[in-house]
């Protein structure tokens, strides 16, 4: 069945090097996907939505010179936190949404299961 | 997208129903209510979604008022499984680059204990 699935679950990197966290959507082709963050005991807050082919829109605040997100095919979709600090830690989660919409929960995105960076 | 308000916490006895009360007094014709739930450290799970009428699957129903102002989500024999921040989310079903895209509140912290 359709699933979004992230790669890594879980890094630890150094302070000033950088991360890159992929998703991928199996048995169905997503033609948006959206990246969240979730700081801990906060909720999800959208940091940009990405259309295969086409430039990521950044929500506002979010600098996207230091989040980097490329979605050159209709399955994968990668994140890249560039020079990270210990503040950019937090949970990483990124859905995906097909214009279809043919099964259940794509008309609301389906989601990975996240990934939890920690920057030292 | 209309604005969704619930309560922060609520707890419930296992095999009991939980009911999750979602106020949406703003939402507009167009707009469905969806429900998704996030266990500690997982990606949020989709639970079930309606426009006006009441919708049943699986893991839940979800009853709408007939006015739309506000809806229940309910689980009808929750498990310890079911511990878990509940999201109502109220979002039109436009297309174009939005689709899919979800404003998350601060949700409801459902307890189920023994």
């Amino acid at each position: 069945g359709a699933v979004v699935s992230q790669h890594p679950s879980r890094v630890i990197c150094k302070s000033g090097t950088s991360v890159k966290i992929e998703c991928r959507s199996l048995d169905f082709q997503a033609t948006t996907m959206f990246w969240y963050r979730q700081f801990p005991k906060q909720s999800l807050m959208l940091m940009a939505t990405s259309n295969e082919g086409s430039k990521a829109t950044y929500e506002q605040g979010v600098e996207k010179d230091k989040f980097l997100i490329n979605h050159a095919s209709l399955t994968l979709s990668t994140l890249t936190v560039t020079s990270a600090h210990p503040e950019d830690s937090s949970f990483y989660i990124c859905s995906a949404s097909s214009m279809t919409g043919s099964f259940k929960g794509t008309s609301g995105g389906l989601f990975g299961p996240g990934t939890r960076l920690t920057v030292l | 997208d209309a604005k969704t308000t619930q309560p922060p916490s609520m707890d419930c006895a296992e095999g009991r129903a939980a009911n999750l009360p979602c106020n949406h007094s703003t939402i507009s014709g167009n707009e469905y209510v969806y429900w998704f739930r996030q266990i500690h450290s997982q990606g949020p799970q989709y639970i079930i979604h309606g426009l006006k009428n009441n919708e049943t699957n699986e893991m839940a129903s979800l009853i709408i008022t007939e006015d739309r102002k506000s809806s229940t989500l309910i689980l009808p024999h929750a498990t310890l499984r079911d511990t878990a921040v509940y999201y109502c989310i109220v979002r039109g079903l436009n297309g174009g680059t939005s689709y899919g895209k979800l404003t998350f509140g601060q949700g409801t912290i459902l307890t189920v204990h023994p």
